[in-house]
């Protein structure tokens, strides 16, 4: 089945510097690649989202970036500001199953 | 106002008792998910339900069953439960399938001793 690695398990920033976090796919079918959010001890919600159709997918300081080649898709984070610190985590899915297939989670940490 | 609600937020259990976690959603979501996440994993699917009573294991069901006789509504069973089912379970709900985006519950944080 569909594994989706998330390379960096951790992430130090300075604020106003761009962060990046890098996520990696095996099964070409998938084709909907979204990003959720976990703030501290709280639930995840979704960020920005890209589908196999397009390449890059701007809102507003976040850009997404899909490689299909390479099965690999990246999330940036540019301007960063202290909010920003949290996990990340990156997700796969396929047209073919109902699963939605989930990275380990990114803890990105802004710092002053 | 789109929301998924989780009952309880906490639970403590003792080792082989019953545990029933709640979830629910207002906003007529077809397909409801059971995850749990735990340190280093990320979250793990544990069932899909993709309408009333029609519902499929994820890639952990064991120890689990799921129930769901109302669209808003996806209960989450443990029967008997054990040690190392403590973790913190979310419900996720989306509007069709697994191209649209999730939306995710509080989550419930249970702890079985």
């Amino acid at each position: 089945g569909e594994k989706v690695e998330q390379h960096e398990s951790t992430l130090s920033v300075r604020e106003g510097d761009s962060a990046v976090i890098n996520c990696t796919y095996t099964d070409t079918a998938s084709s909907y690649f979204p990003w959720y959010k976990q703030e501290a001890g709280k639930s995840l919600h979704f960020v920005i989202d890209i589908r196999s159709n397009v390449d890059r997918k701007q809102s507003q300081r976040l850009i997404v970036l899909l490689d299909k080649k390479a099965k690999r898709f990246s999330l940036h984070i540019t301007a960063t500001q202290p909010e920003d610190s949290a996990i990340y985590f990156c997700a796969a899915s396929m047209t073919n199953t109902n699963k939605v297939v989930f990275g380990t989670g990114t803890r990105l940490q802004v710092l002053p | 106002d789109m929301k998924v609600t989780q009952m309880p937020r906490y639970l403590i259990k003792r080792m082989g008792e019953n545990v029933l976690l709640e979830c629910g959603q207002d906003m007529s979501h077809e397909t409801m998910y059971w995850y749990r996440q735990d340190p280093g994993l990320g979250l793990q699917l544990i069932y899909i339900s993709y309408d009333v009573d029609s519902n499929s294991e994820g890639d952990i069901p064991k120890g689990y069953r799921v129930s769901r006789k109302k669209r808003e509504h996806f209960s989450l069973i443990l029967d008997s439960a054990k040690t190392n089912q403590t973790s913190v379970y979310f419900c996720a709900s989306t509007l069709r399938d697994n191209q649209d985006t999730q939306y995710f519950g509080p989550g419930t944080r249970l702890l079985v001793l």
